[in-house]
């Protein structure tokens, strides 16, 4: 079993849509959750960090963690053509390694 | 502007021929650190560093080896590179453990 688990997708909606990623993990021990975005051929681009259960606004973007659920969210709302990317999660442990463990990504399409 | 750069972008060479992939960040970061990423796999870290002389291996370390003689290089060398290293190789700093990862924008990698 992957440490962490994400539906590659591909997820197609149309533009205005709220668009909802998930991601589910199966070690307790994460206490960092991060939300990357991936436009073709560029590098990850961090998009959302967070420490705690719960939720956190950017803009149009809105992550949420439940760490009781081991489960984490990204909301996009009135999602733009501009948003059509792969998006993908990662967690930290904390401590001194600072290692990343990404989800495999999830590809998003919006539709003008 | 801050940021990580990798040289170079792309990249066919033969099995058996020593390579290095050059990465710099001008961002003062302690950490730096070097993924690959697959279809299916994701991303993946093959080496990390915490400071000057101080790496560590990732998850897939085998074949490849790095070294920090100064904070703002990071190089990846292929010392006799095959088939399955071909990949799309990134390379990443951080201002300290747990903060999220600023990334370069990647070197594809080809083996024949």
């Amino acid at each position: 079993q992957k440490e962490v688990e994400q539906d590659p997708g591909p997820l197609s909606v149309p533009e205005g849509a709220i668009v909802s990623l998930n991601c589910t993990y199966s070690n307790s021990a994460f206490q960092y959750f991060m939300w990357y975005r991936q436009y073709s051929r560029k590098g990850p681009e961090l998009l959302m960090y967070t420490y705690s259960s719960g939720n956190k606004e950017d803009g149009r973007f809105t992550a949420q963690v439940d760490k009781s659920s081991k489960y984490i969210s990204l909301f996009i709302r009135d999602s733009q053509p501009s948003d059509s990317a792969t998006y993908l999660c990662a967690m930290n442990y904390g401590g001194a390694t600072n290692k990343l463990i990404f989800g495999t990504g999830t590809l998003l399409a919006v539709q003008p | 502007e801050a940021q990580v750069t990798q040289n170079p972008r792309y990249l066919i060479t033969v099995t058996g021929k020593k390579l290095t992939v050059t990465c710099s960040q001008n961002m003062n970061h302690e950490y730096m650190s070097w993924y690959r990423q697959d279809p299916g796999l994701g991303l993946r870290q093959i080496y990390y560093s915490m400071n000057v002389e101080v790496t560590d291996k990732g998850d897939v370390p085998e074949g490849y080896k790095v070294s920090r003689k100064e904070k703002r290089n990071f190089p990846l060398i292929l010392e006799s590179p095959s088939p399955n290293q071909t990949s799309l190789y990134f390379c990443a700093s951080s201002r300290a453990a747990s903060y999220g990862y600023t990334f370069g924008s990647g070197t594809r990698l080809t083996v024949v």
